[in-house]
């Protein structure tokens, strides 16, 4: 089974502060993906790697970073955190390319900022 | 931009009744298509995929595919308590990203 891990369930923080979401995934997969999941919104990209040191802008990066030093694992940096970012993070990860690649998602982690 | 749309619900169907989830997506190259179940305060979970037009049926899940009219649908038949969530259709052409609707809530009555 694949397994996808995230480092926090919850998390709170302040205003300014910078935060490090990491994500693992035990599979040897190619692809990682972070979103962020908003009511009534769906889950939007904000990220994805498809290798080491590799990294694409998804549809909503600005306040975000990413980096992907080894290939199990690929955090999310919250430069200076604001309360709009206070959702819910799901990092996910799929094993190639190609329209037949499913993802593989870990169990999320609610970032409240205060 | 593309898009991928589904009725927000909540869908409110009795125990053992046929509930029918719809999707409907902008991008005519979509090649893939998903359904994700996630149940409340739990991460997404693959329940099906289809890639080709007509019926996939797996237990007492079956997706549909309609690539002419851009329509892809899950029907659930003998519809349980445990099936109450919220369903996420997801579409990809041959690239990296997957694009998600923002789901359909599920109720089944017992």
């Amino acid at each position: 089974d694949v397994k996808v891990t995230q480092s926090s369930r919850y998390l709170v923080k302040r205003t300014g502060e910078k935060v490090f979401l990491e994500c693992v995934q035990d599979m040897d997969h190619e692809n990682m993906f972070w979103y962020r999941q908003d009511p009534g919104l769906g889950l939007r990209l904000i990220y994805f790697s498809y290798d080491v040191k590799m990294k694409e802008k998804g549809d909503i990066p600005e306040g975000y970073s990413v980096s992907r030093e080894k290939k199990e694992r690929f955090s999310l940096i919250l430069e200076s955190a604001s309360t709009n970012q206070t959702s819910m993070y799901l990092c996910a990860s799929s094993l190639s390319g190609g329209s037949t690649d499913t993802q593989y998602f870990g169990p999320g982690t609610r970032l409240t900022v205060l | 931009q593309k898009e991928v749309e589904q009725n927000s619900g909540p869908l409110s169907v009795p125990e053992g009744a046929i509930a029918s989830l719809n999707c409907t997506y902008s991008d005519r190259v979509s090649q893939s298509f998903f359904w994700y179940r996630q149940y409340s305060g739990k991460s997404p979970e693959l329940i099906m995929s289809i890639y080709s037009n007509g019926d996939k049926e797996d237990g007492r899940f079956t997706a549909q595919l309609n690539k002419a009219s851009q329509y892809v649908s899950l029907l659930i038949r003998d519809s349980q308590p445990s099936d109450s969530a919220t369903y996420l259709c997801a579409v990809k052409d041959g690239g990296f990203k997957t694009i998600f609707g923002a789901g359909t809530r599920l109720f089944v009555k017992a």
